[in-house]
């Protein structure tokens, strides 16, 4: 079975850091790009960024350059978001997706269950 | 960045109705353009990719269309575990986006 959990989660002051981690199993997560999508409390989705099959090219949305880094270890199937400077901003679940593709059309699945982050003082 | 514009932000249907989301891009995204179904406290699923391209596993009732910048997703015959928000994305160009949601609701 296909599945992505995600660990790491809690609460952070403003100004901390927090290491997420995703573990991949039931697929070569290797051949894979990989995602982090987060959504604030009774938000919408946001994508945070994406990270190449063997860590060569990362993407980031402006709003996490800077202070947020993906990577990934795929000897161990694992993804991580290490998050800095976190601010209140920052408060939502963050879930971690593999990517699939054909031809120049990539899409998200399947999705973790999401690890909750909460940056308050 | 691209903006993808849902409408509307929220349906009341039945069961049984047929219902459109309709999602527009502020440039277009090709055929780049996904769609997911999200019920309360759990992850986003999957249910079309390409624009017209149906998940494996995802019922038939689902139907996605559209190119360029004007995408619709169409539930066929509403069931009760469709009740959920649904979220287009396009995944053209970086930054990635999601629509705001919609909310189907009985």
């Amino acid at each position: 079975e296909v599945q992505l959990v995600e660990s790491g989660g809690g609460l952070v002051q403003p100004g901390g850091s927090l290491r997420l981690s995703c573990a991949a199993s039931g697929f070569t997560f290797s051949n894979y790009w990989m995602s982090w999508v987060r959504q604030a409390p009774g938000k919408g989705l946001e994508w945070v960024a994406n990270i190449k099959q063997d860590g060569s090219v990362k993407y980031y949305v402006d709003s996490v350059k800077g202070r947020f880094t993906i990577s990934r270890d795929n000897a161990k199937n694992s993804l991580y978001l290490q998050m800095n400077s976190l601010r209140a901003e920052d408060t939502a679940v963050y879930y971690c997706a593999s990517l699939r593709y054909s031809s120049t059309w990539y899409w998200a699945d399947p999705w973790g269950q999401g690890t909750l982050v909460t940056v308050s003082s | 960045d691209i903006q993808m514009t849902q409408a509307p932000s929220s349906l009341s249907a039945s069961l049984g109705d047929g219902v459109t989301i309709t999602c527009r891009a502020s440039q277009s995204v090709s055929s780049c353009l996904n769609w997911y179904q999200q019920k309360p406290g759990k992850a986003p699923n999957l249910l079309i990719f390409a624009a017209s391209s149906l998940q494996s596993g995802v019922p038939s009732r689902f139907s996605g269309s559209g190119s360029g910048t004007d995408f619709t997703l169409t539930i066929s015959s509403l069931q009760p575990e469709d009740f959920a928000t649904y979220y287009c994305q396009q995944s053209c160009s970086i930054p990635w986006t999601f629509g705001q949601g919609t909310k189907v609701e009985i």
